[in-house]
C-alpha cells in the first residue's frame, strides 16, 4: 500500500511560467518531506525539505507548501526555466519508522522554451 | 566532498546468477540507505543500516537478498540467485545522523546500479 501518492505522472509548463507538482501521503505519523529531482541516468538529487512544524520553506524559485490537514504538499517552481525538465519525487519519513524515506511514483516535468 | 558511489553502473545477468552491488556512501555518513526502483513505478525502501548495524531490513523481497555492511563504510547487496522480478535500479543513499533522533536529514544518493536479469 504507497504512503506518498503523486497522481500526475507529467506535467508540461511554458518557460517563465509556474510549475505546481502535488503529492499527498496517508501516513498521519510522517512529520519530514523532501522533494528530489532525477535526470535520466542519474540518483535524485536532493531539492528542498518541510517539517510538518511548518506549513512554507523557500529556497530561490522553488517553495514547497505543506498542508497537514489535507495530507497534501506541492512543489512550487517559479520562474520555471528549461534545466527544471526532470523527474520530480515525493518524499515522506516519521522518526517512528526509524527514518526511512516513503517516495511517491514521480511526476515528469517538462519545461517547453 | 565525493557523493555516494555505486559500483557497477550496470549489470546484465542470467537468472540463477548471484551479482553483487556495492555502495561507497559519503565519509561520516552512519546512515546508509539502499532502494529499488522498478521501471515507472516508486523507489522503494529496501533497508536501513545505522553503522554496521541493520536499522531496519523490512524492504528486503526475500531471504535471496543479503546486504552487510562491515565496519560501517561501505555497503553490499548481494542477490542470489537471481530472479527475472529482480531487475530494477537500485539505488544506495547516505545521511547524517542527526544528534537528535527526531529530527531527520536528507540523503545523498548513488547514480544507482542497472540490474537487468535475462
Amino acid at each position: 500500500d504507497q504512503q506518498v501518492k503523486q497522481n500526475s505522472p507529467s506535467l508540461s509548463v511554458q518557460e517563465g511560467r509556474i510549475s505546481i507538482l502535488n503529492c499527498d501521503y496517508t501516513n498521519s505519523m510522517f512529520d519530514y518531506f523532501l522533494w528530489y529531482k532525477k535526470y535520466p541516468a542519474e540518483g535524485p538529487t536532493f531539492l528542498i525539505s518541510i517539517s510538518s512544524i511548518k506549513d512554507k520553506n523557500e529556497d530561490g524559485r522553488f517553495t514547497v507548501f505543506l498542508n497537514k490537514s489535507a495530507k497534501h504538499l506541492s512543489l512550487h517552481i517559479v520562474p520555471s526555466q528549461p534545466g527544471d525538465s526532470a523527474v520530480y519525487f515525493c518524499a515522506a519519513s516519521a522518526y517512528n519508522t526509524g527514518n526511512q524515506f516513503y517516495f511517491g511514483t514521480g511526476t515528469s516535468l517538462t519545461v517547453i522554451p | 566532498e565525493a557523493g555516494v558511489t555505486q559500483f557497477p553502473s550496470h549489470s546484465v545477468i542470467e537468472k540463477g546468477q548471484t551479482v553483487t552491488l556495492r555502495c561507497d556512501p559519503i565519509s561520516g555518513h552512519d546512515n546508509l540507505y539502499w532502494y529499488r526502483r522498478v521501471m515507472g513505478k516508486e523507489i522503494k525502501f529496501l533497508l536501513h543500516f545505522v553503522k554496521e548495524s541493520k536499522q531496519d531490513e523490512s524492504g528486503m523481497p526475500n531471504n535471496r537478498f543479503l546486504a552487510e555492511r562491515t565496519g560501517g563504510t561501505y555497503s553490499t547487496l548481494k542477490v542470489q540467485p537471481a530472479e527475472l522480478e529482480d531487475s530494477g535500479v537500485y539505488f544506495c543513499a547516505s545521511s547524517q545522523r542527526s544528534r537528535d533522533y527526531y529530527v531527520n536529514t536528507e540523503a545523498f544518493f548513488g547514480q544507482g546500479t542497472r540490474l537487468t536479469v535475462v
